[in-house]
């Protein structure tokens, strides 16, 4: 098992464009979190799924936000019409059931 | 609402000096998770340790250890000896337990860069 996947590790878009971030969890994990991580602050928690169905979703995911996870096993996080505030390291982590997320390598999103 | 507070931005330390990183939480869940992360300079985020609210044990791992009190929110880190390889941000987190045991959202606090010199 290599660990949480994420593609693509870096994207620069022009402000406006959509982006679509793709996340691979350690198989057979059931839960999978998305967060986004500013430049000296901690990640904060944008929402999670267990197996296919959303669970909670973090009021500062707005509506050009949207995030998948069909069958339960790789996830998509959605950004429509980017915008400068956008700019970030969105991480994904996973984890089987109570136990420690373990996190991917995340993507550097660079809006222009 | 959930609050992690890392009062320490930053610490310089000389090699093989003990260092200790400080972490007061808030919640009012009276059940919950605590834990500390690593973020290296490569920027994956290492688990390091979860402890449960109603274990107050103290813990230890090689050079690292752990001090929580609930009667003062906090749950410290404490590395032993340092070494420059331990050069890093380090990460207090929170979750809520839920009535089935499982662990939830992380609330991060804003870290600490800790920088070992030789």
């Amino acid at each position: 098992d290599t660990g949480v996947s994420q593609d693509p590790r870096h994207k620069i878009t022009k402000r406006g464009q959509n982006v679509t971030f793709r996340c691979d969890p350690i198989s057979e994990h059931n839960r999978l979190y998305w967060y986004r991580q500013t430049l000296g602050q901690g990640p904060e928690f944008l929402t999670y799924f267990q197996n296919e169905a959303q669970l909670e979703k973090s009021r500062l995911l707005s509506d050009r936000f949207s995030a998948e996870r069909p069958k339960g096993s790789f996830s998509t996080l959605e950004i429509q019409r980017t915008e400068q505030g956008d700019s970030a390291m969105y991480l994904c982590a996973s984890s089987q059931g109570a136990n420690e997320q373990f996190f991917g390598p995340g993507t550097r999103l660079t809006v222009l | 609402a959930q609050k992690v507070t890392q009062a320490q931005t930053e610490i310089s330390v000389v090699e093989k000096e003990d260092v200790t990183l400080d972490c007061v939480y808030e919640t009012r869940d009276t059940t919950y998770y605590l834990f500390w992360y690593k973020q290296p300079p490569s920027g994956e985020l290492v688990f390091l340790i979860r402890r449960n609210s109603f274990d107050e044990q103290n813990e230890i791992s090689g050079r690292y250890s752990w001090n929580f009190q609930k009667s003062t929110s906090s749950f410290n880190f404490t590395i032993t000896a340092s070494q420059v390889v331990d050069s890093a941000v380090y990460f207090c987190a929170l979750s809520p337990r839920g009535s089935t045991g499982t662990a939830s959202k992380l609330t991060f606090g804003t870290g600490t860069r800790l920088q070992v010199t030789l």
